[in-house]
């Protein structure tokens, strides 16, 4: 069955240095999604990504966030410049584009890069 | 933001049916109810959606009111492996809301 892959599982990085954090969607998908969740709490919406343009961004998600899609598959997550606050589980997911009778709602998950900032 | 209530948690005996609800009281007409799960620190993994009519998978069945102010997720044989905390969310799609969830702790 065809999953969402990210790399790395983990990284811990020194507080202001810039980290990308890679995925890897469902090939047949058209939707990505950035969310993160900090240790014992919720999980947060960060960023959506459709036709090589963000569609919506959270509050989160300021200046010191990018994404891109560099080439067909993969997915990328920048924090330019990382503070204590980034360490979280960030999670990609992707789900197939909206079609009439289709809800969208199955949004398929990664397995989370752990992100620690020291 | 879309708001849930769902119970923090409850507990369930190995191979009975869990019944997880879920107040979604402020819904509308033409939005969906959506069941998300996250074992552990895992990705969060997709159950069931529905807007009006009751929807069962190999996952689990969904049961949603005719005022559609709220659900019932129901997990008809619950295993250990269905230790987890459970997500009920709605709205029209795109980016998904996370509550706090139920979280569900099935007992031998």
């Amino acid at each position: 069955e065809p999953e969402v892959t990210q790399t790395p599982s983990h990284q811990v990085t020194q507080m202001g240095q810039e980290v990308i954090l890679r995925c890897v969607p469902i090939s047949n998908h058209l939707y990505f999604y950035w969310y993160r969740q900090i240790l014992g709490q919720k999980v947060e919406f960060l960023v959506s990504f459709y036709n090589n343009e963000i569609s919506e961004k959270s509050e989160i998600f300021d200046d010191q966030f990018s994404v891109e899609r560099p080439d067909g598959s993969n997915f990328t997550l920048k924090i330019r410049s990382t503070k204590l606050e980034d360490s979280a589980m960030y999670f990609c997911a992707s789900t197939p584009l909206w079609t009439s009778g289709r809800s969208g709602y199955e949004q398929y998950f990664g397995p989370g890069t752990r992100l620690t900032v020291t | 933001d879309a708001k849930t209530t769902q119970p923090p948690s409850m507990d369930c005996a190995e191979g009975r049916a869990a019944n997880l609800p879920c107040n979604h009281s402020t819904i509308s007409g033409n939005e969906y109810v959506y069941w998300y799960r996250q074992i552990h620190s895992q990705g969060p993994q997709y159950i069931i959606h529905g807007l009006k009519n009751n929807e069962t998978n190999e996952m689990a069945s969904l049961i949603i009111t005719e005022d559609r102010k709220s659900s019932t997720l129901i997990l008809p044989h619950a295993t250990l492996r269905d230790t987890a905390v459970y997500y009920c969310m709605w709205g029209q799609g795109g980016k998904l809301i996370f509550g706090q969830g139920t979280e569900l702790s099935v007992k031998p």
